[in-house]
């Protein structure tokens, strides 16, 4: 089992730029969250996917858009990017949208805006 | 805007003392509280998952402890060692999202 896995691990854009973050989840997970760390914070909830849609979302501007596929894997796309959103995006998967349930995470992208 | 605190902020022991870290949360729509473990370059990994006022869950040589009435959770870690240099997150969840505080840094020194 290869765990949760991202890519790519470390991304340099431009401000303005738009950049695209993948993920795949735990096998058997079929929900995906994805978090952002910026520098001496803990992880921020961006949104939440399960069944194709976003389910939960956190207070992130609409510039942060997501998809999920048929086989649960799911994208972070960031429109319009701004030096405030150089940060380590971090992807979660787990069996269910319930937080009892506990998130299995992938090692990070590290994404870096100048 | 839920307010998740941890302290204190860092700790340094020496191999062979206990420690326990605190997690501060809201008292109010508890539904669950989460503990993480995040050693350098690698992924965030789950300790504990804990839902009940008065839980107490153990792994090892860590136990976690929870109070939802007054709002805390204490991680204890017995006999640190140097593999135990690590964050440890805590996440509250209450109806809604996780909510991560800024992490508790553990350096354990030989």
């Amino acid at each position: 089992d290869a765990g949760v896995t991202q890519s790519p691990t470390h991304l340099i854009k431009t401000r303005g730029q738009q950049v695209t973050l993948r993920c795949s989840p735990k096998s058997g997970h079929d929900t995906v969250s994805w978090y952002q760390q910026a520098l001496g914070q803990g992880p921020q909830f961006i949104f939440q996917y399960y069944e194709e849609e976003e389910r939960q979302r956190g207070n992130f501007p609409d510039r942060f858009s997501g998809h999920q596929f048929p086989n649960y894997s799911s994208e972070l796309n960031v429109n319009a990017l701004l030096l405030g959103d150089s940060a380590l995006y971090l992807c979660a998967s787990s069996p269910g949208t319930s937080d009892i349930y506990e998130q299995y995470f992938g090692p990070g992208t590290r994404l870096t805006v100048t | 805007i839920l307010n998740v605190e941890q302290s204190p902020q860092s700790l340094h022991v020496q191999e062979g003392d206990s420690t326990n870290f605190t997690c501060s949360f809201p008292s109010s729509n508890f539904y669950a509280l989460h503990w993480y473990r995040w050693e350098t370059a690698k992924s965030p990994e789950a300790l504990f998952v804990m839902t009940l006022n008065g839980d107490e869950k153990k792994k090892g040589r860590i136990s976690a402890t929870l109070n939802t009435k007054e709002g805390y959770s204490y991680l204890y870690i017995k006999g640190s060692q140097p593999e135990d240099s690590a964050t440890y997150l805590c996440a509250f969840s209450g109806y809604s999202t996780l909510t991560f505080g800024k992490g508790t840094m553990l350096l354990v020194s030989p």
